[in-house]
């Protein structure tokens, strides 16, 4: 089975900074691979597919980038509405997995 | 609007059994490959099982294998999760979800196993 590994497990921001988030597979996914948001009690929303095509309505600075192991995502000019979890997913071999996550919250 | 609506959480005993249930709307149900993900409390996001289609691929988390069956009835627009032998560490909140990229997701049903 393929892992996924985040990092950092959390970090603190204020708005307007750009925050970047980093993700790697155990091995080449290619890429298939996935960043979601989640806000408390909510499901989670598909940001970001195919390691860097923004889903349908999602604001522009929000972006990833990366191939085969290597994943970033960034939030350039952080929101309020962006403070939540974000996870990465791959989906290029069964099972797919996440990873555990990152905490992004008001410093 | 693209939809899917989960449902037969509960709270029920360690070793029973449960039937869930998520039903989709708005596109076509067949031509999609879906799958259950849950959420244990104040924990992060594990995928659970995936089901092709036309139901001739299946997968499981190996926390499951053995325990709980995906299905699905095309007809019915509907995919299922048969949980049996549940376990208190099934607890979470379970989502359907649609597509590898995950781009549909359902509000969830929550499971809670206690005795």
């Amino acid at each position: 089975d393929i892992q996924m590994t985040q990092s950092p497990p959390s970090l603190s921001a204020s708005v307007g900074d750009r925050v970047t988030i980093t993700c790697q597979a155990s091995q080449d996914i290619g890429n298939y691979l996935n960043w979601y948001q989640q806000q408390p009690g909510k499901a989670p929303k598909l940001l970001v597919y195919d390691v860097s095509i923004l889903e349908i309505g999602v604001p522009s600075r929000f972006s990833g980038s990366g191939s085969g192991t290597d994943f970033t995502f960034t939030i350039s000019n952080l929101q309020p509405e962006d403070f939540a979890t974000y996870y990465c997913q791959q989906y290029g071999s069964l099972p797919f997995t996440f990873g555990p996550g990152t905490i992004v919250d008001f410093k | 609007e693209v939809q899917l609506v989960e449902s037969g959480g509960g709270l029920v005993q360690p070793g029973e059994s449960l039937r869930l249930s998520c039903g989709a709307s708005g596109f076509t149900f067949s031509t999609y490959v879906m799958n259950w993900v849950r959420q244990a409390p104040g924990k992060g996001l594990e995928w659970v099982s995936y089901i092709s289609g036309s139901s001739s691929t299946i997968y499981y988390a190996d926390s499951v294998k053995g325990r709980f069956t995906i299905s699905r009835d095309n007809a019915k627009k509907s995919l299922y999760l048969q949980m049996n032998s549940l376990r208190a560490e099934d607890t979470a909140v379970y989502y359907c979800t649609r597509d590898g990229r995950g781009d549909v997701w359902g509000k969830g049903t929550t499971v809670i196993v206690s005795s």
